[in-house]
């Protein structure tokens, strides 16, 4: 099992591009949710998905979007990039039976300039 | 709403110290605790976790127990190691999607 594979590992943006961070799960998890890292701030929900074709809002959703055709995989996509943006995101899955947010990628740190 | 607050770091030690790293937290019910680790380049790891009251999560010689009395989850260590060095945080969650974390607390330990 690859666990949650998140990609890229880096990426700078020019403000106003838009991108797409890749997430996917191998381990057939209902549940897949997006966060940001922010120096003195901890984790902050973006985003979240209780299945496939569902998905609702975290914490801090303005300005990306999610979708979710697919149990395997759950992109975020940034519009328009602002340097707000600038972070580190992490991608989660868990199942309903195992381990509660037991599962996170290795992070995609993101810098726009 | 609900929240979790950890003591600020840096926390620096010797090798062979003993560790004490703080968390308590506000919740509306009764929420599930966890402790994560993230080690330098490195994404989370779950370190160890406690669903209700009185459980004691333990891990890699790493303990907490679920106070509901005092509403903290306070992470211990006996004797850290230069390999602890990391940055510890502490969450909750109230049994949905949705995981409230700390600020984080890094962990710098010295030979």
């Amino acid at each position: 099992n690859a666990g949650v594979t998140q990609t890229p590992k880096f990426q700078v943006l020019k403000t106003g591009q838009s991108m797409t961070l890749q997430c996917a799960q191998d381990m057939n998890h209902e549940y897949m949710s997006w966060y940001r890292q922010d120096p003195g701030m901890g984790l902050r929900l973006i985003h979240y998905s209780v299945g496939a074709g569902i998905t609702d809002q975290g914490e801090v959703p303005n300005g990306y979007n999610v979708s979710r055709s697919t149990t395997e995989d759950f992109p975020l996509r940034l519009l328009s990039a602002a340097p707000s943006q600038t972070s580190v995101y992490f991608c989660a899955s868990r199942s309903t039976g195992g381990i509660r947010f037991g599962f996170f990628g290795q992070g995609t740190r993101l810098t726009v300039v | 709403g609900d929240s979790v607050t950890q003591m600020e770091g840096p926390v620096t030690l010797s090798e062979e110290a003993f560790l004490t790293i703080n968390c308590t937290y506000t919740a509306t019910g009764y929420p599930s605790l966890f402790w994560y680790v993230q080690y330098p380049g490195e994404g989370l790891q779950l370190l160890l976790k406690a669903t209700k009251a009185d459980d004691k999560g333990s891990n890699k010689g790493f303990e907490a127990t679920y106070r509901k009395e005092t509403t903290s989850f306070h992470l211990e260590k006996g004797s850290v190691q230069v390999s602890d060095s990391a940055v510890y945080f502490c969450a909750l969650s109230e049994n949905t999607d949705k995981l409230i974390f700390g600020t984080g607390t890094r962990l710098q330990v010295f030979p």
